[in-house]
């Protein structure tokens, strides 16, 4: 199994330039989640997904948009990019939640930087 | 509301030393969840203990055990006889068992283990 992967690694965007992080996840697990870290801050939740078509707002979901089409995907939309939104980003995935202790298993993250 | 704090921004232990990491958390719900995850200088998020609000033992992982200690709402992880592989950034987080993974995040410890 490659678990979770995320593309790109890198990434510099223009301000006000559009672009879609990449998440997938082999694992058939129903959760799945997208962070941000910033310097200082921990991790921060932006957008969630229950399982295939349906998606919620976590903690910091302006600038961006989600959709869960199917149970492997989970890209992530940044609409316009805007300086404030250089982080490193972090897509997760966890199984059914009655394994309660499984942790969620992360991605490599992908770094973006916007100018 | 939800927070997870983490007060100790740095630390330092002699290798095959033991070292505790600080963790305090606050929510109204009866039942969560408690993660530590390491994150080396690489970048990848590793999950490494869980503790469940009702588990009656205190979580051993290896070297890594949890001191849960419900009433103060506090959830250290000890590290036991410390390696230099060890040093990284350690992060505290909560899941509140509502339906959902979500996970909240401490600002992180960052550990230096010397020789």
């Amino acid at each position: 199994n490659a678990g979770v992967t995320q593309t790109p690694k890198f990434q510099v965007l223009k301000t006000g330039q559009s672009m879609t992080l990449q998440c997938a996840q082999d694992m058939n697990h129903e959760y799945m989640s997208w962070y941000r870290q910033d310097p200082g801050m921990g991790l921060r939740l932006i957008h969630y997904s229950v399982g295939a078509g349906i998606t919620d707002q976590g903690e910091v979901p302006n600038g961006y948009n989600v959709s869960r089409s199917t149970t492997e995907d989970f890209p992530l939309r940044l609409l316009s990019a805007a300086p404030s939104q250089t982080s490193v980003y972090f897509c997760a995935s966890s199984a059914t939640l009655r394994d309660r202790g499984s942790g969620q298993f992360f991605g490599p993250g992908t770094r973006l930087t916007v100018l | 509301a939800q927070k997870i704090t983490q007060t100790q921004p740095g630390m330092f232990v002699q290798e095959k030393e033991a070292v505790t990491l600080d963790c305090t958390y606050d929510t109204s719900d009866p039942s969560y969840g408690l993660f530590w995850y390491k994150q080396p200088s690489s970048g990848e998020m590793i999950f490494l203990i869980y503790q469940g609000s009702y588990d009656q033992q205190n979580a051993t992982e290896g070297r890594y055990s949890l001191n849960f200690q419900k009433a103060r709402k506090s959830a250290n992880l000890v590290i036991s006889a410390s390696q230099l592989g060890d040093s990284a950034m350690y992060f505290c987080a909560m899941r509140e068992d509502g339906g959902t993974d979500k996970l909240i995040f401490g600002t992180g410890t960052r550990l230096q283990v010397f020789p």
